[in-house]
């Protein structure tokens, strides 16, 4: 099974509805992170969560909002979901004491909003 | 302001030559740097980083990169290129004194039989 799962894998809205991506992971991490992938831009930050009483805003974070259920559980929600809210989102985790740990990704979620 | 910058979109190589895929950084403090993998349809994976220590990283598939402080640069490398190894590449490093990470805007490797 994977160690970082993403549901739905595939979504598609209209402009306006309240939309939620789903996060799950296995690997005992503490530090979860949303981002969303548009083409030429790379991976942007837009809520990453330390552990569960820890949220903090990324550099995109605008439009969303996150709730950390359980240390295994990163939400990412857009409450008003836009068509430039159209992306790949991805969702992360890294762990252990040291500061240069590699993150682990998830699938990733297509969201398409029209 | 820290960042990273990947300058080309894409690159092409023949299958069984040598490719580098690159990547310039600007940190404060100690670079930590990260190369990602991206195949179609399927989230990042990790390749290899560099925290210390010798400048030539090896890591998976082999892969390794070299790191040059002068340059501030931490290039992807390989010998010899697979069609396999076709994919978007990433780099990252993480923000000094934080556990964030910013990432470059990908690189497309295409390599060609």
């Amino acid at each position: 099974d994977a160690d970082v799962t993403q549901t739905p894998r595939n979504r598609i809205t209209k402009t306006g509805k309240r939309i939620m991506l789903e996060c799950s992971q296995t690997k005992g991490h503490d530090r979860m992170y949303w981002y969303r992938q548009d083409p030429g831009l790379g991976l942007r930050l837009i809520y990453y969560s330390f552990d569960v009483k820890d949220i903090n805003k990324g550099e995109i974070s605008d439009g969303y909002s996150v709730s950390r259920q359980a240390q295994a559980k990163f939400s990412l929600s857009l409450e008003s979901a836009i068509p430039n809210q159209t992306a790949l989102y991805f969702c992360a985790t890294s762990g252990g004491t040291g500061s240069y740990n590699e993150q682990f990704f998830g699938p990733g979620t297509r969201l398409t909003v029209l | 302001a820290q960042s990273v910058a990947q300058p080309e979109d894409q690159v092409n190589v023949a299958e069984g030559n040598p490719l580098t895929v690159k990547c310039t950084y600007s940190v404060s403090g100690n670079p930590y740097l990260f190369w990602y993998v991206q195949y179609p349809n399927r989230g990042l994976q990790f390749l290899l980083k560099y925290i210390t220590g010798d400048n030539l990283v090896k890591g998976s598939y082999g892969f390794e990169a070299e790191f040059n402080k002068s340059q501030t640069s931490f290039h992807l490398k390989k010998p010899s290129a697979l069609v396999s190894d076709s994919a978007l590449y990433f780099c990252a490093v993480r923000v000094s004194g934080t556990y964030k990470y910013i990432f470059g805007t990908g690189t497309r490797l295409k390599v060609l039989a």
